[in-house]
């Protein structure tokens, strides 16, 4: 599959936006860019996906690089709430079973 | 709705101890996966079933054994735990068919073998 590369960690302040980067230079032309979150002691949440263009959903923005080898998920304006470990991930058309599968993430912290 | 349901939520094992977790879903789901987290890590793939009657090893397959029942349950079977085994498990199921569904996770069995 192919790989992604995240920052470990990024801090935020209350009511402020949050970009969170990743890198996929290995992409393919019929990869999905999806992204999940993992809340504590919670089984991961899909947050939003895109293939080339830009999207937008009540939870966040997802911005695609032209060459689509990296992009970066836009939490508008982070609560407390989004507290949570961010992962980006790279479905593959091709894989049996359309697995999902996990790096590391990037641990959010966001201070009141 | 009940989206995907994981039964037990905690269990501690002995070593050598057999135990079957349970995962079932109500979306009419194909696709149906099982992760292992150890603490402070990402989630591994230990097996999936793209469709009901077909099941495949995803990354650390060795120690489990599953079964898909049916389209709606999905069990993982631990016949020797060890302590290895600790950690949070996660079911998930998606519609497949194409890598532009998204995926719903239950909430984990946290598994502990002592």
């Amino acid at each position: 599959d192919a790989k992604t590369t995240q920052p470990n960690s990024m801090e935020s302040n209350e009511e402020e936006p949050v970009h969170l980067p990743c890198n996929h230079s290995t992409i393919s032309g019929t990869d999905y860019i999806h992204w999940y979150r993992q809340l504590p002691s919670q089984g991961p949440e899909y947050v939003i996906h895109g293939l080339t263009s830009n999207v937008n959903n009540r939870m966040a923005s997802l911005a695609i690089a032209e060459d689509r080898k990296s992009s970066t998920l836009i939490l508008h304006r982070a609560t407390l709430r989004d507290a949570a470990v961010y992962y980006c991930i790279l479905r593959v058309p091709k894989a049996a079973g359309n697995k999902l599968t996990f790096g590391g993430g990037t641990r959010v912290l966001v201070k009141p | 709705n009940a989206g995907v349901t994981q039964t037990p939520k905690f269990q501690v094992l002995k070593t050598g101890q057999s135990m079957t977790l349970q995962c079932a879903q109500d979306m009419n789901h194909n696709s149906m996966y099982w992760y292992r987290q150890d603490p402070g890590m990402g989630l591994r793939l230990i097996y999936y079933s793209a469709s009901e009657g077909t099941t495949d090893k995803g990354e650390v397959p060795n120690g489990y054994n599953v079964s898909r029942l049916n389209k709606r349950e999905f069990s993982l079977r631990l016949e020797s735990a060890a302590p290895s085994q600790t950690s949070v498990y996660f079911c998930a199921s998606s519609v497949g068919g194409g890598s532009y569904t998204e995926a719903f996770f239950g909430q984990g069995t946290r598994l502990t073998v002592v």
